[in-house]
């Protein structure tokens, strides 16, 4: 069973504005990953926060993870066209395995 | 600089065909895994492998087979497709323990059973 969720699921701005998702999760996490998937390709890894850090940061992209309300954030500022794309939320819930969400459609109009 | 490969990128299967497909890594990484993606589902892990020799049933493992013969390479069987199989599947490799790493995926296998 998926145990992480991003809501929404899609998501539409403009080019410029901040674009932010979330994930929510079930059970105690080890660490939590973002990734990005554009259309017809594999998933790119985008940042991991580990359970023990509240925000990470990495060049125009910010990530919050709360553990006592189970919860992270994706936030996207001045979004670009090439931002276009899904994004899930995946968590290591054993030492081997990520639990991937039903992912996040961003949709940049230029 | 490959990272990951699957092969092939397409195929249509008859229902009762068998096939394979293949995952290759140039990372020397010890973990790989096979999900497969459907709309509105994420990804779901179906087998995956901590080292040679070794593999390990994930969420969705009913009517596939794996195999990890090699290092660098890992194989996912359909003995006898069904429709219900029809999905893109995606390998993905990662080289450390307890998930501190991130995963690097192939761009996946496009696989429609009639």
């Amino acid at each position: 069973s998926q145990q992480g969720e991003e809501d929404p699921q899609a998501l539409s701005i403009q080019e410029g504005e901040n674009a932010t998702m979330n994930c929510s999760y079930k059970t105690s996490i080890n660490n939590l990953q973002w990734y990005r998937q554009n259309s017809g390709r594999g998933l790119v890894h985008l940042i991991l926060i580990r359970s023990n850090e509240r925000e990470k940061h990495s060049g125009r992209l910010r990530v919050t993870l709360d553990t006592s309300k189970k919860s992270s954030s994706l936030l996207i500022t001045a979004s670009r066209a090439a931002d276009t794309a899904s994004y899930f939320c995946a968590t290591v819930f054993n030492d081997y395995k990520l639990s991937f969400g039903a992912g996040t459609t961003v949709t940049v109009r230029a | 600089n490959a990272g990951v490969t699957q092969t092939p990128k397409f195929r249509v299967l008859k229902t009762g065909q068998s096939m394979t497909l293949l995952c290759a890594q140039d990372m020397n990484h010890e973990y790989m895994y096979w999900y497969r993606q459907d709309p509105g589902m994420g990804l779901r892990l179906i087998h995956y492998s901590v080292g040679e020799g070794t593999t390990a049933k994930g969420e969705v493992p009913d009517g596939y087979n794996v195999s990890r013969l090699k290092k660098q390479n890992f194989l996912l069987g359909l003995e006898s497709a069904a429709p219900s199989q029809t999905s893109v599947y995606f390998c993905a490799s990662t080289g450390t323990f307890r998930g501190n790493q991130p995963q690097h995926f192939g761009d996946g296998t496009r696989l429609s059973i009639l």
